[in-house]
């Protein structure tokens, strides 16, 4: 989830686990929801998206599951591999806004 | 395809100097965005250009300007910099093609203000 302070939230998980990071909105009008990756030294990456009318979105190795009764969003990362290590955002859009709202992300940490 | 460039990647300054960050996109797209970012604050809107030839003032516009140059370029300045300044400026850009598309990144610029 979201970060209070300082820190970011940690998710520290072994090679080959599933990772599952989730984010809460508070938007209800919200109707377009991403997910970025961000590597140490480098900017955010688009991981998947996810439009209203779904609940559920699949990529490689990748899940996003819509929530919009609870307003909650989660990405599932399979078989997590050191490589998936970074901070990861949610941000969610909607209303007609140019703007994206972003959350203050997870780190995910893969031990080999 | 390079996507979104932002120059120069490091920069030092001290109090009271003024410097622009470039920033440039090969995908076409509308809209461009700089945002800054600072441990444990996440990514927080300084201005952004809906199309080209308008800006608009986000969440932290203060101390900053923009230029939309053309469609491709859309720099940041700092007119006099502060040590609260000090930050990683990213710039994005992004498409509507009917329906929201996700923003693209550049890697950053790390500005420290001494």
């Amino acid at each position: 989830g979201e970060s209070v302070g300082l820190h970011l939230p940690t998710l520290s998980v072994q090679e080959g686990d599933n990772s599952i990071i989730n984010c809460a909105y508070s938007n209800s009008a919200s109707d377009y929801f991403i997910w970025y990756k961000q590597e140490s030294g480098k900017g955010p990456q688009f991981i998947i998206d996810i439009r209203s009318n779904m609940d559920k979105r699949q990529g490689q190795r990748v899940t996003v599951l819509l929530n919009k009764t609870v307003k909650h969003l989660s990405l599932q990362i399979a078989a997590t591999q050191p490589g998936d290590s970074a901070v990861y955002f949610c941000a969610e859009k909607g209303g007609g806004s140019y703007i994206p709202t972003f959350g203050r992300g997870t780190s995910l940490i893969v031990h080999p | 395809n390079a996507g979104v460039t932002q120059t120069p990647k490091f920069q030092v300054l001290k109090t009271g100097q003024s410097m622009t960050l470039q920033c440039a996109q090969d995908m076409n797209h509308n809209s461009m965005y700089w945002y800054r970012q600072d441990p444990g604050m996440g990514l927080r809107l300084i201005y952004y250009s809906a199309s080209e030839g308008t800006t608009d003032k986000g969440e932290v516009p203060n101390g900053y300007n923009v230029s939309r140059l053309n469609k491709r370029e859309f720099s940041l300045r700092l007119e006099s910099a502060a040590p609260s300044q000090t930050s990683v400026y990213f710039c994005a850009s992004s498409e509507f093609d009917g329906q929201d598309q996700p923003q693209h990144f550049g890697d950053g610029t790390r500005l420290s203000i001494l």
